[in-house]
């Protein structure tokens, strides 16, 4: 079965670091770049980040540049989220998301995960 | 960053009738326009790419149209499981930007 499956969320507090993991299943996972897409609670979609497919062309929004960092390992068809100085502001529902293409591209999510929820608060 | 605005917010129509929902860019994304649907508690679910074209296994009653920077999403005859959000998204440009969402009810 062609799958995305999140984990790694939590209740955090402000300042602290959380590492969430995506696993993939039944499809090429190093053929396709990847991303990960937010929502927080109530709200709409905001993408995050995205890798390419060999880690050569990474992005980020501007809302957590600096502070999350993108990574995937495809011997383990896994993506992964490493988030630090986390802020209220970033309580969301964590999505990952393949890609169409292999570098991202000028390409849209054809498959997402159910998303790991993540708590910022004291 | 593109600004995706959709409208309206919330539409309420029939079960049976037909549902327009309109996606505007801030500035041109060429055809480059994805439209997604979330049904509570679910992920987002791809319905169109490049603005026209139905994702695998989506039903024929989805249509999308539109270029530059006026697109539609059309559903005809809706069925109750229809009733969802529906998303619009750029991908024309970096960031990737989403519209804000458009609640489509029973009405």
């Amino acid at each position: 079965e062609v799958q995305l499956v999140e984990s790694g969320g939590g209740l955090v507090q402000p300042g602290r670091s959380l590492r969430l993991s995506c696993a993939a299943s039944g499809f090429t996972f190093d053929d396709y770049a990847m991303h990960w897409v937010r929502q927080a609670p109530g709200k709409g979609l905001e993408w995050v980040s995205s890798i390419s497919w060999n880690s050569g062309r990474i992005g980020y929004a501007d809302s957590v540049k600096g502070r999350f960092t993108i990574s995937r390992d495809n011997a383990e068809n896994s993506l992964f989220l490493q988030m630090n100085s986390l802020r209220a502001e970033d309580t969301a529902l964590y999505y990952c998301a393949k890609d169409i293409g292999s570098d991202g591209d000028y390409s849209w999510f054809d498959l997402w995960g159910q998303g790991t929820l993540v708590t910022v608060s004291s | 960053e593109i600004v995706m605005t959709q409208s309206p917010a919330t539409l309420s129509v029939s079960p049976g009738e037909r549902a327009t929902l309109s996606c505007r860019a801030s500035q041109s994304v060429s055809s480059r326009l994805a439209w997604y649907q979330q049904k509570p508690g679910q992920a987002p679910r791809l319905l169109i790419n490049g603005a026209s074209t139905r994702a695998t296994g989506i039903p024929a009653r989805f249509s999308g149209s539109g270029s530059v920077t006026e697109f539609t999403l059309t559903i005809s005859s809706l069925q109750s499981e229809d009733f969802a959000v529906y998303y619009c998204q750029q991908y024309n440009h970096w960031p990737r930007t989403f519209g804000q969402g458009t609640k489509l009810e029973i009405k």
